[in-house]
C-alpha cells in the first residue's frame, strides 16, 4: 500500500459546479497535512495547510479525518484557473521534516 | 523577497556524463529537500537537509546520486555516469523550521539525457 494514495482522476467538471478530491495516508502517527497545487509544466505551491478542526480559504474547505486517515480538499464555484492537479501532503513525523507527496488529482474546469 | 531558484533551468547531457543541479534555498530557511518528478508522474523524494543533522538520504535511487549543502545554504545534487531514466525535472524546496512543514519550491531543473 502506498504511504499517500490520491484518485488520479481527471474529474471534468463545468465552471460553477462543486468538486471534493479525497487523500488516503497509511501512517496513523503523521502530523502534518497540505495540499498542494500544480499546474502543468510549474512548480508545486501550497494550496493550504490541513488543521484537524478543517480550515477554509474563500472557494476553499479542508479538512482531516484520524480515524479514517484521510483529508478531503472540497472546491465550490469551480473557476476555469482552479485546472491543475491537486496534490497531497503528508508528514509522517517519523523522524524528521521528511514529507511524502501523493501522485496527484487532475481537475480539469470547463466553459 | 527572494524565492528558490535553482540552475540550470534546463540540462541536456550524454548518457555516462556527470550532472551538478544547484539550489538556492529562501534566505533563513534552515530545511532544504531535493525531488524528482518524471513526466505525468508525482514527486520523487530524494534528499533533505536539516540544519547541522545528517541529511536523510533515504530517496536516493542509487549511489550515483550524490548532493551536498554547504554552509546551512546553497545545495548541489550530483549524478554521475547519467542514464536515461535519470531523465526528469528535479526540484527543489526549503521550509523553516519549527514554524512549519510548508515546503516552498523553486522552479526545477529539467534535465534530458540523451
Amino acid at each position: 500500500r502506498k504511504e499517500v494514495e490520491q484518485d488520479p482522476g481527471p474529474f471534468n467538471v463545468p465552471e460553477g459546479a462543486t468538486v471534493a478530491f479525497n487523500c488516503t495516508y497509511s501512517n496513523s502517527a503523521s502530523q502534518s497535512f497540505f495540499w498542494y497545487r500544480q499546474d502543468c509544466r510549474k512548480e508545486p505551491k501550497l494550496l493550504m495547510s490541513v488543521y484537524s478542526s478543517g480550515n477554509e480559504d474563500g472557494r476553499f474547505t479542508a479538512q482531516l479525518n484520524r480515524a479514517s486517515q484521510y483529508i478531503s480538499l472540497l472546491i465550490r464555484d469551480s473557476k476555469l484557473s482552479d485546472s491543475a492537479t491537486y496534490l497531497c501532503v503528508v508528514n509522517p513525523r517519523t523522524g524528521g521534516f521528511k514529507t511524502i507527496f501523493g501522485a496527484g488529482t487532475r481537475l480539469f474546469v470547463k466553459a | 523577497g527572494a524565492g528558490v531558484s535553482q540552475s540550470p533551468s534546463n540540462k541536456v547531457t550524454e548518457k555516462g556524463k556527470d550532472v551538478e543541479l544547484r539550489c538556492d534555498p529562501i534566505s533563513g530557511h534552515t530545511a532544504l529537500y531535493w525531488y524528482r518528478q518524471s513526466l505525468g508522474q508525482g514527486l520523487e523524494f530524494l534528499i533533505y537537509f536539516q540544519g547541522n543533522s545528517a541529511p536523510d538520504k533515504s530517496g536516493l535511487p542509487s549511489d550515483r546520486f550524490s548532493a551536498e549543502r554547504t554552509g546551512g545554504s546553497v545545495s548541489t545534487l550530483t549524478i554521475q555516469r547519467t542514464q536515461q531514466e535519470d531523465s526528469a525535472v528535479y526540484l527543489c524546496a526549503s521550509s523553516l523550521e519549527m514554524v512549519s512543514y510548508e515546503q516552498y519550491f523553486g522552479p526545477g531543473t529539467r534535465l534530458t539525457v540523451t
